[in-house]
């Protein structure tokens, strides 16, 4: 199974509606980040977000860590056209050994904005 | 343009061909990685390189084999590949690798990706 799972897989919503991103993670986490890709092209960073409760806001996109359920959520206010891509969570997870984690991510939701 | 730049973008083989795919950053990051992408499935770390050195090998197939000659240079070099290895390869760099040690977390920070090359094996 996945250590990150995304919901939902796809979105398609109005021009000007709400949205939410879900990301929960089977394992703990030390450090959650919010990526966003165009098809085909790299990631580009949006935030990070590192302890329970933590909330950051960059423009109308807004991410939470609620750390004890090990998820997190990324919210998007009056959706643009511009917010059509693929957002990624990602996390710090612990490797088995001592020392050393690994950034692993999830399958990403695509989100597509109708005018 | 996030500094970091992966050459080819496009790149079509045949399985006994040799090819490479080249990343190069210009950031001063200490670490390198290389991330597959498939479709419809997570980003899968392949492998990653701190200060030089390989510091993970995510049980890759050694048809795909990374060299790291300096800080700001890492290259894929892959050799008679299979069809389902068709993807897209990204490449990202971050200050340095993350670390848990006994004087707290290090978190890995931000990673700085290229635009991918995309793989097509016939």
């Amino acid at each position: 199974s996945q250590e990150l799972e995304q919901s939902p897989q796809s979105l398609i919503v109005q021009e000007g509606k709400n949205l939410t991103i879900n990301c929960t993670s089977s394992k703990t986490l030390y450090g959650l980040y919010w990526y966003k890709q165009k098809y085909g092209e790299g990631l580009i960073f949006l935030m990070m977000l590192q302890k329970g409760g933590e909330e950051k806001s960059h423009e109308k996109i807004t991410a939470k860590l609620d750390e004890k359920k090990q998820q997190s959520s990324l919210h998007i206010t009056a959706s643009q056209p511009s917010h059509a891509g693929i957002y990624l969570c990602g996390a710090d997870i612990k490797l088995k050994g001592e020392y050393g984690n690994k950034l692993v991510f999830g399958a990403g939701t695509i989100l597509r904005v109708k005018s | 343009e996030t500094g970091v730049t992966q050459t080819p973008r496009h790149l079509v083989m045949g399985m006994t061909n040799k090819k490479s795919l080249k990343c190069e950053q210009h950031l001063g990051h200490n670490a390198m990685y290389w991330y597959k992408q498939s479709a419809k499935k997570p980003l899968e770390l392949m492998f990653v390189y701190n200060f030089k050195e390989q510091t993970e090998n995510n049980s890759v197939p050694s048809r795909f084999s990374p060299e790291c000659p300096n800080s700001s240079h890492l290259f894929l070099h892959l050799h008679t590949l299979q069809p389902e290895d068709s993807a897209l390869y990204l490449c990202a760099s971050s200050q340095e690798e993350g670390r848990l040690g006994t004087s707290g977390r290090l978190s890995t920070g931000e990673l700085f990706f290229g635009e991918g090359s995309r793989l097509t094996v016939l």
